[in-house]
């Protein structure tokens, strides 16, 4: 069965320092793993996708992930928050047809 | 640039009624879902279709049905809207199997009165 946990509902940082976002992931298979943001009142936007080439994965606005098998975890970075970043964040495992989605952080960008 | 589009943004009905809502999207994906959002419990899967006229039960269901007549159209359907059917709806496609993204529609917020 596959599951995704998001570590933190909210994370609270000030304007120009890191983002770390956790997730962590069960599969019983290779998975293909997601990042998407979400902003108020709008739909899912894909920020950068992992599918068993690169472990670094390089997405859009600067953020990246990193793919560690050995601690299923694919945690989202990006090294200096921007206001525009405040969002939503849902971190989400593909299995064949099916889409498995985190509970979502909150990202909280403070000036 | 992948689209898909939900027709109503914001609507309101009243208890009981029969509510349709509509996706289409513009890239001949095989895969469509629905889903509702609501605060602390994520996106939940109502239904998906992997293919025209072919539907799947997601995780929650009850009170809902889908139809898929068309590969670009996928229709939720609320057979009698209740008030705890006030959410979020957000429609997505995608292509094939494995690695392929998932996109989603702007949604649409469904208030029951």
């Amino acid at each position: 069965a596959q599951s995704v946990t998001q570590l933190d509902s909210h994370v609270s940082v000030s304007e120009g320092t890191p983002v770390l976002l956790r997730c962590n992931y069960s599969s019983s298979y290779s998975p293909s793993l997601f990042w998407y943001v979400q902003h108020p009142n709008k739909g899912l936007q894909l920020l950068l996708k992992y599918t068993s080439a690169a472990t670094l994965v390089k997405g859009i606005n600067g953020f990246e992930a990193e793919f560690k098998k050995s601690e299923t975890s694919f945690h989202l970075t990006k090294p200096s928050a921007h206001m525009s970043d405040a969002a939503e964040y849902f971190c989400v495992v593909r299995n064949f047809n099916k889409f498995y989605f985190g509970s979502g952080t909150k990202l909280n960008v403070k000036p | 640039d992948v689209k898909v589009t939900q027709s109503s943004r914001y609507l309101v009905k009243r208890t009981g009624e029969k509510v349709f809502l509509e996706c289409v999207q513009d890239m001949d994906h095989e895969n469509m879902f629905w889903y509702r959002q609501d605060p602390g419990l994520g996106l939940r899967l109502i239904y998906f279709s992997y293919d025209v006229k072919m539907k799947e039960k997601g995780d929650i269901p009850e009170g809902y049905s889908v139809s898929r007549e068309k590969k670009e159209r996928f229709s939720l359907i609320l057979e009698s809207a209740s008030t705890n059917q006030t959410s979020m709806y957000l429609c997505a496609s995608s292509f094939g199997n494995s690695g392929n993204t998932i996109y989603f529609g702007e949604g649409s917020w469904l208030t029951v009165v």
